[in-house]
């Protein structure tokens, strides 16, 4: 069971928008930065957004990200097949002195 | 090009032990921190754990249920970090990435920068 709570799956249409969420307590998301990463089938992750809201240069702006509190969101808007991931949220944990990832969330484009 | 390439995996049997190497390339290496991340086949993604600049004393960590039996190094001389792992169980098959944080900054942890992964399976 991961320390960041995401949901195992998710999907939408072209052209739609969706959210991915993720929870977690304040000794990780409540009290340090947020990142998403993206990983495409057989290959490494990417870096999706850092600092719970900023992206990447080069990054498309139909990524976004949001916090409130001990929760954060990754929306991704105007879907594409090519978004079709899985994606994670990671964040510095106080109490465990370590990284924590979410389980990771298995976005498909319908 | 900035690159990560790791090496060292393969079949070792349960209670053996293994040094995995990552080789960097294309940045000031010794002035970034370098951590580990698994993923077992299927599964999420798993931090490991990480060793800070020689600037921030060659600091480690490394995630709890791993401490004792893995530790990280490096050689600024050859730009490579090192996961020694031993007492190696079937849990810790998986494929291991070496990545590097996007700024210098000791805390930061967003990893913008990863290698193609080296795959460790532990089996008898």
């Amino acid at each position: 069971q991961s320390v960041l709570t995401q949901p195992p799956s998710a999907s939408g249409t072209p052209g739609q928008r969706v959210t991915i969420s993720c929870s977690g307590s304040s000794s990780n998301i409540g009290s340090n930065t947020l990142n998403w990463y993206q990983q495409l089938p057989g290959a490494a992750p990417k870096l999706l957004i850092y600092n719970n809201d900023q992206r990447p240069s080069g990054l498309p702006d139909r990524f976004s990200g949001s916090m409130s509190g001990t929760s954060a969101s990754l929306a991704i808007s105007g879907l594409q097949s090519e978004d079709e991931a899985d994606y994670y949220c990671a964040a510095w944990d106080d109490s465990l002195k370590g990284v924590v990832f979410g389980g990771g969330t298995k976005l498909t484009v319908l | 090009e900035v690159q990560l390439v790791e090496s060292g995996g393969g079949l070792v049997q349960p209670g053996g032990s293994l040094k995995l190497s990552c080789a960097a390339s294309g940045f000031i290496f010794s002035g970034s921190a370098m951590h580990w991340v698994r993923q077992a086949s299927g599964k999420g993604l798993e931090w490991v754990g990480r060793i800070r600049s020689k600037t921030n004393s060659y600091a480690t960590a490394y995630a709890e249920s791993l401490k004792g039996r893995f530790t990280i190094s490096r050689d600024d001389s050859k730009s490579t970090a090192y996961l020694q792992m031993n007492s190696l169980k079937t849990d810790d098959t998986a494929v291991y990435y070496c990545t590097r944080p996007r700024t210098t900054t000791p805390w930061d942890d967003a990893f913008d920068i990863w290698g193609q992964g080296t795959m460790v399976t532990v089996s008898s």
